[in-house]
């Protein structure tokens, strides 16, 4: 079965400085790798996706990398700001109709003005 | 653009008592539907998966119930509640073409 870890559980920065948060996962067969976004209250918002044939993901002041070989993805912020204060949670895709996806437990992130 | 909407998005209940969250999608059709439940400090598990109307998988033996009476309609139910229900249970989707995973905005339920 897939676990997925991510580590640290929680983590404080100060504004403007460049983070990366991680993901390891025990099943290199993956169909794909999303990083979601989560605020209190409230549900789970997709930042990235990145398919199993793929090395990395942009989205503005993100960038997710994807290593299946080692199990491993990271998410990087550049230039963290007080308002990417959340939780972020990885996911592991597993088949491609969708079915399985193993949640990390997340990291919580907090960026100090 | 496809949307995903749930309600409702607090709800207290009394042990015993029934339930019925419901989830619609828009803009898609035959999608793969989910429920989750989010518990205090825990991950995500998964407890219904649906490839199409009529279509249930569970996950996990429970108390809990789904439904997908229409295409686009997900519907998780309970005849009884009991306290170890409570949390915060969302529904998501999945787009076919890449497999990438939406989820509604939640549902936080008590028992009480």
């Amino acid at each position: 079965k897939q676990e997925v870890t991510q580590i640290p559980a929680a983590l404080s920065v100060p504004e403007g400085e460049n983070l990366v948060l991680n993901c390891s996962f025990t099943d290199s067969a993956i169909y794909n790798l999303q990083w979601f976004r989560q605020d209190p209250g409230k549900g789970l918002t997709s930042l990235l996706l990145i398919q199993s044939s793929q090395r990395e993901q942009t989205s503005g002041r993100l960038n997710a990398s994807l290593d299946k070989s080692s199990g491993r993805s990271t998410l990087y912020i550049a230039a963290s700001q007080p308002g990417d204060s959340a939780t972020y949670l990885c996911a592991v895709g597993t088949t491609n109709t969708g079915n399985q996806f193993y949640f990390g437990t997340g990291t919580s992130l907090t960026v100090i003005p | 653009s496809q949307t995903i909407h749930q309600w409702p998005a607090t709800l207290v209940q009394p042990v015993g008592s029934p339930l019925s969250l419901e989830c619609t999608v828009e803009g898609t059709s035959n999608p793969n539907l989910y429920w989750y439940r989010q518990a205090a400090g825990r991950g995500l598990q998964l407890l219904f998966y649906s490839v199409g109307i009529g279509q249930i998988s569970s996950e996990v033996p429970q108390n809990l119930s789904a439904s997908r009476p229409q295409d686009r309609q997900f519907i998780l139910s309970s005849k009884k509640l009991l306290l170890s229900d409570s949390g915060f249970y969302l529904c998501a989707w999945t787009r076919e073409s890449d497999g990438e995973l939406f989820f509604g905005e939640g549902s936080r339920l008590t028992v009480l």
